[in-house]
């Protein structure tokens, strides 16, 4: 059974970048999907961040892209993100999500992981 | 963007209840269209893709509905488990988008 999991620094400085890992265990992250970052701010809605396919082929929110990269390094089965020049703004819970090609969606999330912006 | 619109933004009722979300998109969506719940502290769920079609292992008391524009996810007899925040999200054209949320409480 495939399982998401996020890692990385919960405290980033602003103006300091933001470096998050998502393993895929249980299974290939080169199958047939899209990986994705979420983010949810405190007591707020949901924002996607953007995608990756195993091929490297990449989607961005537009809103986001000019500070984003997200990755894949598929010897360690792991998809990350980085988001440069963080204010106050980018505190939230980072999730990672499979897309399914197959028409299914968003059908499986990590647990997320909060990240704060402060010094 | 594809702006997503939820009604109402909150809801009280009772267990037994049919309960009824409405989401309204900016834009057609054809049916590229997904229900998650979400529970404090926890992950968001995917309960309805395609518009109506329900993930692996979802109670069928969930069910959605529309195209296009227009659609609504239906509960059809609460649970206590059931009491959550729910949004809607398009996969139609990026960025992908989601709903405000609705939040189900317990009257």
């Amino acid at each position: 059974q495939v399982q998401l999991q996020e890692s990385g620094p919960g405290l980033v400085k602003p103006s300091g970048t933001l470096s998050l890992t998502c393993d895929v265990s249980g299974g290939s992250i080169s199958n047939s999907n899209w990986w994705s970052w979420v983010r949810q701010p405190p007591g707020k809605g949901l924002e996607w961040i953007g995608e990756i396919y195993h091929t490297g082929s990449t989607n961005y929110n537009p809103s986001l892209k000019s500070r984003v990269t997200i990755s894949v390094d598929k010897s360690k089965n792991q998809f990350s993100l980085k988001l440069t020049s963080v204010t106050a703004a980018d505190t939230a819970v980072y999730y990672c999500a499979r897309f399914r090609s197959t028409g299914e969606g968003f059908d499986l999330w990590g647990q997320g992981t909060m990240v704060t912006a402060s010094s | 963007d594809i702006q997503m619109t939820q009604s109402p933004s909150s809801l009280s009722a009772s267990v037994g209840d049919r309960v009824t979300i409405t989401c309204r998109a900016s834009q057609g969506l054809s049916d590229y269209l997904a229900w998650f719940q979400q529970k404090p502290g926890n992950a968001p769920k995917c309960l309805i893709y395609a518009a109506s079609r329900l993930q692996s292992g979802v109670p069928s008391r969930f069910s959605g509905s529309g195209s296009g524009s227009d659609f609504t996810l239906t509960i059809s007899s609460l649970q206590p488990e059931d009491f959550a925040t729910y949004y809607c999200q398009q996969y139609n054209n990026y960025p992908y988008t989601f709903g405000q949320g609705t939040k189900l409480e317990i009257k």
